[in-house]
């Protein structure tokens, strides 16, 4: 069975930095561009960035390209999206899912507030 | 940004009747490769987004095929034919053929 585990959401205070994880299992991993998305409260979805499968490549979205990093470690089957300068607008929920997009995390919370 | 419009914002229906959902893009989504790269999500309530519909039309794996897409170059349908409890949450449309990726504002579907 394909999942998806996100992990490090908290509460942040603006400028602040923090790093979410997706632990994957059930696929091969290594084989997959992932994605992550974001879901702010009563919103729609936003899409974040990519990954290629070596981790040698990433595409971002331009609200949050120089603020934001994703990167991966194969060996651990592990997605992460570092989070830096945090503003109240990156208030959300954060997806990582594949990126043909037919698995999803089950999203991990993240507050910027003061 | 490829902007996409869905329509309607709210639909209400009964159960088993069959409701069509909007997704209308400002530029064509058809690639340079010849793949339309358009997709369809329905998220319930509490729960991540699921894939129902990718490249238009094809249908996600262990989707029902009450579930069907349609449409081409700017203008895109999602059909449900006959609604069940189980589809009710809301609807997303999301192109993957510009950069950014977009998605539209979403449909909730309801019960009347």
């Amino acid at each position: 069975e394909v999942q998806l585990v996100e992990s490090g959401g908290s509460l942040v205070q603006p400028g602040g930095s923090l790093k979410l994880s997706c632990v994957a299992s059930g696929f091969t991993f290594s084989n997959y561009w992932m994605d992550w998305v974001r879901q702010t409260p009563g919103k729609s979805l936003e899409w974040i960035g990519e990954i290629n499968t070596d981790g040698s490549k990433t595409n971002y979205a331009p609200s949050i390209k120089d603020r934001f990093t994703i990167s991966r470690d194969n060996a651990k089957s592990t997605l992460y999206l570092q989070m830096s300068n945090v503003k109240s607008d990156d208030t959300a929920i954060y997806y990582c899912t594949t990126t043909y997009f037919d698995y999803w995390g089950q999203g991990v919370m993240v507050t910027v507030s003061s | 940004d490829v902007v996409l419009t869905q329509t309607p914002s709210i639909l209400s229906a009964t159960i088993g009747q069959s409701v069509s959902i909007s997704c209308r893009s400002s530029q064509s989504l058809l690639d340079s490769d010849g793949n339309t790269y358009l997709y369809w999500f329905l998220q319930r309530p509490g729960q991540s987004p699921q894939r129902l519909i990718y490249l238009v039309s094809n249908l996600g794996s262990g989707v029902p095929n009450r579930f069907s897409g349609s449409g081409s170059g700017t203008d895109f349908t999602l059909k449900i034919s006959g609604v069940e409890a189980e589809d009710l949450g809301v609807y997303y449309c999301m192109q993957a053929t510009h950069a950014p990726r977009t998605f539209g504002g979403g449909t909730k579907l309801e019960l009347k």
